[in-house]
């Protein structure tokens, strides 16, 4: 398909256990945005990437959570140590050089943490 | 003060009525803004650009006060498929990192 595609799109885990999120964005944009929604709150900005720049890592809650994007395509947003207020849906948008707002984002990640 | 602040509503609209609400912000440099839809349990999809100038989509306008540092959506003749919650996002610097405020949820009611 030509979205945003996102992998898995729940995830059941474990207190304690590390969980991966997987992001591809739409071909041909560079910026990727890493964000966070727990049930009827606003959008929680986690990490930025814009092409080869280095990634503004300014949202992530603390250092359990890290992310990196391979070959300025897919990313990954990993999770150690899960905790029960990890539990969210996490939304991966991108956008086109240049068109910072107009983000395509993906159908995200239900992170249930039990 | 957080950078981007929105009344959460919700707005309770009767069908074809007009609504409007506001989108503050803090930073004076801010220099893009948008309004997003998110419908429930749905991924924010972008609904329109805001321009200077103002600007108009259909049934939608969107306002940008730059004195009083906020920008505004208007929907006229409400339709039930408008209920949603309204994200307002500003560019905060040059990088292009996006600010999202917290949504205006509006409820269209027959």
């Amino acid at each position: 398909g030509a979205g945003v595609s996102q992998s898995p799109s729940n995830k059941v885990t474990e207190k304690g256990k590390d969980v991966e999120l997987r992001c591809d964005p739409i071909s041909g944009h560079t910026a990727l945005y890493w964000y966070r929604q727990s049930l009827g709150q606003g959008l929680e900005f986690l990490i930025y990437f814009q092409g080869n720049s280095a990634p503004d890592k300014s949202g992530l809650p603390s250092d359990r959570f890290s992310a990196e994007r391979t070959g300025g395509s897919v990313s990954t947003l990993t999770i150690q140590r899960t905790q029960q207020e990890d539990s969210a849906v996490y939304l991966c948008a991108s956008s086109v050089y240049g068109e910072a707002g107009k983000l395509f984002f993906g159908s995200g990640t239900q992170l249930s943490v039990l | 003060r957080k950078e981007v602040e929105q009344d959460p509503g919700p707005f309770n609209v009767p069908e074809g009525a007009t609504v409007a609400f506001n989108c503050t912000y803090s930073n004076s440099a801010s220099q893009s803004f948008f309004w997003y839809r998110q419908d429930c349990r749905k991924e924010p999809k972008l609904l329109m650009s805001v321009y200077s100038s103002g600007n108009e989509d259909g049934r939608f306008t969107a306002q940008l006060n730059r004195a009083s540092q906020y920008i505004s959506l208007l929907i006229r003749d409400s339709k039930l498929s408008d209920s949603a919650t309204y994200l307002c996002v500003v560019i905060v610097d040059s990088w292009g990192k996006l600010q999202f405020g917290a949504g205006t949820q509006v409820v269209v009611t027959p």
